[in-house]
């Protein structure tokens, strides 16, 4: 059963224009989301993250939005550049429980046509 | 600045063989993960250690073994590979839990296991 889901594998943006990257969870006890982006033949790297006391956080051009009620968080990327055509991971966690380990989705490619 | 390294990076095994994968943190890191990721299952998490001399189960931990003998390393035990067990290795490290966001888990390049 999944319970972090990232439903579209893959998605293509123009250079300059917003990104969005979705992902669902369906575990009510995840409290704790985070992003990582890896590039091929690489290990993930670190993004951004997000607690559930708070429904926005901003990294530069990188943004995460957290909707509890709907179990859905979003990345935003502005203004999208080449070098973020990678595969991005959404993970989340449920520390207020005691489970600190990682669940993650499936991943989406997201290229960025220059 | 190394971060994690694992070794090998690349490795191809008969049904049956036993091998090690090796871990190595230079950061000074009290956990240590080790995940396997397959083609539309994302990562999964298969051992883990929270310090040294410490182990525990993850989502997968069946047909692995670990050891965390020494704080820096952590190490990943096929002792009868099958090819179900053919996949990218990663192990992370980090500092504390992953709910320390300026803690973030760090991970290796990965280790490409085929099982024949």
């Amino acid at each position: 059963d999944q319970q972090v889901k990232q439903n579209s594998p893959s998605l293509s943006v123009q250079e300059g224009r917003i990104s969005i990257l979705n992902c669902d969870y369906t575990n009510s006890m995840f409290d704790y989301f985070l992003w990582y982006k890896k590039y091929p033949a690489e290990g993930p790297t670190f993004l951004i993250s997000i607690s559930s006391i708070k429904d926005k956080n901003e990294d530069g051009r990188f943004t995460v939005f957290l909707n509890k009620s709907a179990k859905h968080l979003s990345l935003h990327i502005v203004p999208s550049q080449p070098g973020d055509s990678a595969v991005y991971f959404c993970a989340a966690s449920a520390p207020r429980v005691g489970n600190e380990k990682l669940t993650f989705g499936t991943g989406t490619r997201l290229t960025i046509i220059p | 600045n190394a971060g994690v390294t694992q070794t090998p990076k690349f490795r191809v095994l008969k049904t049956g063989q036993s091998m090690t994968l090796l871990c190595a943190q230079d950061m000074n890191h009290e956990y240590m993960y080790w995940y396997r990721q397959d083609p539309g299952m994302g990562l999964r998490l298969i051992h883990y250690s929270v310090g040294e001399g410490t182990t525990a189960k993850g989502e997968v931990p069946d047909g692995y073994n670990v050891s965390r003998l020494k704080k820096q390393n952590f190490l990943l035990g096929l002792e009868s590979a099958a090819p179900s067990q053919t996949s990218v290795y990663f192990c992370a490290s980090s500092f504390g839990p992953s709910s320390y966001s300026n803690q973030p888990q760090h991970f290796g390049d990965g280790t490409r296991l085929s099982i024949l």
